[in-house]
């Protein structure tokens, strides 16, 4: 089992506020960690969005807008970046990130299709 | 503003060492944690390892038996090396930095190269 699963693909209309999830393996407890969320578009280097563990401790990133936000659902032990008002341009690959023992996992990509 | 640029060889035959460079420009190579992250063609990513200007290395476990970081501070460069490699280290490998040392607000990764295709083939 892969230490943090996102779903392959998802589709969605411009305008409406899709959430893209982590989730974390089994025996790992998603209020510990700090979830990370990066945007690759075709022929380019990802990009950090945000970080997430409570709303007491998050981060966006430089110049990424408000409308990128990160949270959690602890039934399904899982991290979620909502993405509100869907553009065209947010079409892209997203990727979470977590730190464990001073090594990074990378969860295996979702690709988000604007329909 | 940080730029990082990779550079090595684009093929490497099967069972050699893979190379590669990441020069640093416009900031202080002092005081951040320098990475190697791989992506195969279509597939997500995989953070290979880091190096901070002590000397502190971290790796994938995965991959810490065949890898070596390493970072020049005279040069503003950083390496990576992967021995034995096979097809299945066929990726495009990106340098990036991140975190900076003791700022817990920075433990991700701000600043990437464009990213180097290396291919393993004979």
């Amino acid at each position: 089992q892969a230490v943090l699963t996102q779903p392959s693909s998802l589709s969605a209309s411009p305008g409406s506020s899709p959430s893209l999830t982590c989730t974390l393996r089994s025996g790992m407890n998603v209020g510990t960690y700090r979830i990370y969320w990066y945007q690759q578009k075709p022929g380019s280097p990802p990009q950090y969005l945000l970080r997430y563990k409570s709303d007491s401790d998050k981060q966006q990133g430089s110049g990424v807008p408000s409308r990128f936000s990160g949270s959690k659902d602890a039934s399904a032990n899982a991290g979620i970046l909502l993405i509100s008002g869907l553009q065209s341009e947010d079409e892209a690959d997203y990727y979470c990130m977590i730190w464990q023992s001073n090594a990074v996992i990378f969860g295996g990509g979702t690709k988000l299709t604007v329909l | 503003q940080v730029q990082l640029q990779e550079s090595g060889p684009g093929l490497v035959k099967p069972s050699e060492t893979l190379s590669l460079t990441c020069s640093v420009s416009g900031d202080s190579i002092n005081s951040y944690f320098w990475n190697w992250i791989r992506q195969p063609a279509g597939k997500g990513l995989e953070w290979i390892g880091r190096v901070y200007p002590s000397g502190t290395t971290n790796y994938n476990p995965s991959l810490k038996s065949r890898v070596t970081v390493s970072l020049d501070t005279s040069r503003d460069q950083f390496s990576l090396k992967l021995t034995s490699v096979t097809a299945a280290d066929t990726a495009v490998y990106y340098c990036a930095r991140g975190p900076q040392a003791g700022n817990s607000n920075t433990w991700y990764f701000d600043s990437w190269g464009q990213g180097t295709l290396v291919t393993v083939s004979s």
